[in-house]
């Protein structure tokens, strides 16, 4: 267990509409990261959050944006679904030197 | 820009038989390095982490070796068996700016009873 847990664990959405997933990271955790790893493939990093403000994002177009609370909570939304879209979203929390991986919400597009 | 390989995509090997796994990055300023287990469809288990100043780590039939200088990982498992079926991903943790994990596309691995 990594103290990292992840809402909803699946999730169907039709094209066109907008989603937003959560992650709860453990108390004292400075960075939150998300990555989409779509079938077949190796994560892929999407942004991280380092104090309630992005400061790295990967080849991810602006429909992918996040937010960062002082609760330790954390939200991914992604607006204009497309069936690309369709991929295990993770997300991550931590501190410089480490990360901790939650089970991740499977996201399903029609 | 990192990025890093596995080799082989996938193995098959018989129950009983001790396999490596590889990992190769092209940037060697690190944090740390971690290997994953992935089940269908499922989430990541983490197996391994070795920090960019240690040479390996081990937990039970596993051991994990880190060459930061020559950009190469592997993963040792010993006696394998049919629950150890699935996949492995490496997975780089950069240090500087913001600290970004990048992974491999992974080793499929099949133990066969």
């Amino acid at each position: 267990e990594t103290g990292v847990t992840q809402s909803p664990t699946h999730l169907i959405k039709t094209r066109g509409q907008q989603v937003t997933l959560r992650c709860s990271s453990q108390s004292g955790h400075n960075t939150v990261s998300w990555y989409q790893q779509a079938l077949g493939q190796g994560p892929q990093f999407i942004f991280q959050y380092y104090r309630e403000e992005e400061n790295g994002r990967g080849n991810f177009p602006p429909r992918f944006s996040g937010l960062q609370f002082p609760n330790y909570s954390s939200e991914l939304n992604v607006n204009a679904l497309e069936l690309d879209d369709s991929a295990l979203y993770l997300c991550a929390s931590g501190y410089s030197n480490e990360q901790f991986f939650g089970p991740g919400t499977r996201l399903t597009v029609l | 820009k990192q990025e890093v390989t596995q080799i082989p995509a996938a193995l098959s090997v018989p129950e009983g038989e001790n396999l490596v796994l590889n990992c190769s990055f092209t940037d060697s300023a690190i944090y740390n390095l971690q290997w994953f287990r992935q089940d269908p469809g499922k989430g990541l288990t983490s197996l391994l982490l070795i920090q960019s100043s240690q040479r390996e780590q081990t937990s039970g039939r596993l051991n994990a070796s880190l060459d930061k200088s020559s950009g190469r990982s592997t993963l040792y498992i010993a006696a394998s068996q049919p629950g150890d079926s699935a996949t492995y991903l490496c997975a780089v943790q950069n240090s500087g700016g913001y600290q970004k994990v990048t992974f491999g596309t992974g080793t499929k691995l099949q133990v066969i009873p």
